[in-house]
């Protein structure tokens, strides 16, 4: 069965205080691993898709990474619009193809 | 680009009242997936089509859920009769395939009192 843990839970930094979030996980093989963002009443946003260890993929003041067993959400100089939940989801290789979610980190950037 | 469309987007309903949701997913997007999400976690899969077929729904509660999914596009869920432990927001999201990333729309909030 796919686990994806994140970490923190929930992340208070100040404006332009860069940090990381964490998305480990367990699949029997990665098809892919997808970073969402999600706003107080609204449906997951997608940010990016990464398919094996070692690629990146920026946007803005985000960095997502992978590696074997986990990514990172790097996040530099953050502004108050950054605040969101940030959710982590992998698709693993077998033939249904389920996306299986993290419970998110809930970042807050105070001005 | 239309993105995928939910409704209603709020909903409140007794204990043992039946409810439906209805999604419209992507033009052109042949998966579409119900996920459940509870307050304070990550959404989880409901059932999740290809077309008009179903290729998972073992997370499906069959004995009160059900969706279908006609002509391949729009699909219903529903709940039948409807528990306290069912108040969640109801997430439909759709991919041009598979192996793409899905697209999610608003959300229904449900709170089964």
């Amino acid at each position: 069965e796919d686990q994806v843990t994140q970490s923190p839970e929930a992340l208070r930094l100040q404006e332009g205080e860069s940090s990381s979030l964490n998305c480990s996980y367990t699949v029997s093989g990665l098809r892919g691993l997808f970073w969402y963002r999600q706003d107080p009443g609204k449906g997951p946003e997608f940010l990016f898709t990464l398919y094996s260890a070692g690629e990146e993929k920026e946007k803005e003041r985000l960095k997502a990474t992978l590696t074997k067993k986990e990514s990172f959400l790097h996040i530099t100089a953050p502004k108050p619009e950054d605040s969101a939940t940030y959710l982590c989801a992998v698709q693993d290789t077998g033939s249904a193809r389920q996306l299986t979610f993290g419970s998110g980190t809930q970042l807050t950037v105070l001005p | 680009e239309a993105g995928v469309a939910q409704s209603p987007r709020y909903k409140i309903i007794e204990k043992r009242q039946s409810v439906a949701f209805w999604c419209n997913p992507i033009s052109g997007h042949a998966t579409l997936y119900w996920y459940q999400q509870i307050l304070g976690q990550g959404p989880k899969l409901l059932i999740q089509f290809q077309n008009n077929g179903v290729v998972d729904d073992s997370q499906l509660p069959k004995d009160r859920f059900s969706a279908e999914r006609l002509k391949g596009v729009d699909s219903t869920l529903k709940i039948q009769p409807a528990k306290l432990e069912d108040s969640a927001v109801y997430l439909c999201a759709s991919s041009y395939g598979g192996l793409a990333e899905a697209f999610f729309g608003q959300g229904t909030r449900l709170t089964v009192v």
